[in-house]
């Protein structure tokens, strides 16, 4: 089990720019959740998966924003035309169903600054 | 109206003392859980301790306990003798609706805690 992954750590981008990030959950985990941090203040829900179908996202994913997670294993979250608002910390984050606490445990987060 | 508020921006405890860091709910579904993760400087949310609504006991994990007070939507996180690497961020966080419900987890603003050598 080597916990949630993701790629790249640090995004430094220009206004405008496309950005993708990239996601691994645990092996056996069929729930992948997408969530943003911004300086001082807690996550905020963006989206999540089961297996490959998406099921939530919230209002906050404009639609400059597209998660995808194909084959059911790792997710992409991509950022069209990047604006100054959408630097943040991009965490995410994957359980397993089943269990009374269905805790969800976060990767690294991807620290995303829009120029 | 907030669903999870922490007053406590921030906290300065000496080391080896015992802290309380203060979590307030607001949820009408009768069944959710409560969630407490830690994030230091380096960015990654750590699980701490989970409670769920209808546990008859406080949830303990090693020097970390809960104090639920469901009457007081309270979900207080005690961290007995507390040491250096105890200094982070400290969320508390609600899930509601049950094993079939809301899958999303709603956090609130956090406590940064930092002990004192």
């Amino acid at each position: 089990d080597t916990g949630v992954s993701q790629d790249p750590r640090h995004k430094i981008t220009k206004r405008g720019q496309n950005v993708t990030f990239r996601c691994d959950p645990i092996s056996e985990h069929n729930r992948l959740y997408w969530y943003r941090q911004t300086l001082g203040q807690g996550p905020e829900f963006l989206t999540y998966f089961q297996n490959e179908a998406q099921l939530e996202k919230s209002r906050l994913l404009s639609d400059r924003f597209s998660a995808e997670r194909p084959k059911g294993s790792f997710s992409t979250l991509e950022i069209q035309r990047t604006e100054q608002g959408d630097s943040a910390m991009y965490l995410c984050a994957s359980s397993s169903p089943g269990t009374s606490k269905e805790t969800q445990y976060f990767g690294p987060g991807t620290r995303l600054l829009v120029l | 109206a907030q669903k999870i508020t922490q007053t406590q921006p921030g906290m300065f405890v000496q080391e080896k003392e015992a802290v309380t860091l203060d979590c307030t709910y607001d949820t009408s579904d009768p069944s959710y859980g409560l969630f407490w993760y830690k994030q230091p400087s380096s960015g990654e949310m750590i699980f701490l301790i989970y409670q769920g609504s209808y546990d008859q006991q406080n949830a303990t994990e090693g020097r970390y306990s809960l104090n639920f007070q469901k009457a007081r939507k309270s979900a207080n996180l005690v961290i007995s003798a507390s040491q250096l690497g105890d200094s982070a961020m400290y969320f508390c966080a609600m899930r509601e609706g049950g094993l079939l419900g809301n899958e999303k987890l709603t956090f609130g603003t956090g406590t940064r805690l930092t002990i004192i050598p």
